[in-house]
């Protein structure tokens, strides 16, 4: 079984700051696939980033950027030019590739509060 | 295009009660998936299915907890009785399946349930 360790309950930055959001995982698996989601207190579940495995390039999307060093089982999120929306829980997830669906193995989350 | 869309929103009842969630899957998506959320364990991978198939329901914490999915597009999660214990929120996610690595799973808004 895989475990997902995000060692920061809580962070706040000001607005406009870049910060880093920590995740550790633990898998002998060597396909899968890592996640970060956002839950704003809409509570809705809101995809940021992925990043296969297999890609040593580290994923991007505008503002949001990883670091995935997998030999140390880690996957940063980094959000530059942090903004008032990006107030809200952030989930690390991984998800085993083993051919077909399966389900999200979800750290305990990051509450990272941007100030103004 | 629609989302993953749960009903109701919000349930409160008492101990002892029968519950029972809604959940309307993203059409042509092919996997299910049910979790839930709570302060002290975070979110947790309850059952999921394939083709409306369950494939790993390991995740469902005791017998009182059922889950179905009679068709492609509706699933239910059931509690019976139902205990202040399973107070939490329940989510449905849904995904294409297959490829997933690039087709992510996309959660619906959630059932707040409170149970007195």
């Amino acid at each position: 079984a895989q475990t997902v360790t995000q060692s920061q309950p809580e962070m706040s930055v000001q607005e406009a700051e870049t910060v880093t959001l920590s995740c550790t995982y633990d898998t002998s698996e060597n396909n899968y696939y890592l996640f970060w989601y956002k839950q704003p207190p809409s509570r809705q579940m809101i995809l940021v980033i992925r990043q296969e495995a297999y890609k040593q390039q580290n994923a991007t999307e505008n503002r949001f950027s990883v670091n995935f060093q997998k030999a140390a089982k880690s996957f940063s999120l980094k959000i530059s030019d942090s903004q008032l929306g990006d107030t809200a829980m952030y989930f690390c997830a991984f998800m085993f590739s083993g051919g077909g669906a399966d389900g999200l193995t979800f750290g305990k989350g990051t509450h990272l509060i941007i100030q103004p | 295009d629609a989302g993953v869309i749960q009903s109701p929103r919000h349930e409160v009842t008492e101990m002892g009660q029968e519950v029972t969630l809604r959940c309307k899957p993203i059409s042509g998506h092919n996997s299910l998936f049910w979790y839930r959320q709570t302060m002290m364990r975070g979110l947790e991978l309850l059952i999921y299915f394939n083709n409306n198939v369950p494939i790993d329901d390991s995740g469902m914490p005791e017998d009182r907890f059922s889950a179905k999915m009679p068709n492609a597009s509706f699933s239910t999660l059931k509690i019976q009785p139902s205990e202040p214990r399973d107070s939490a929120v329940y989510f449905c996610a849904s995904s294409p399946g297959g490829n997933v690595g690039n087709q992510p799973q996309h959660f619906g808004d959630g059932t707040r349930l409170s149970i007195l």
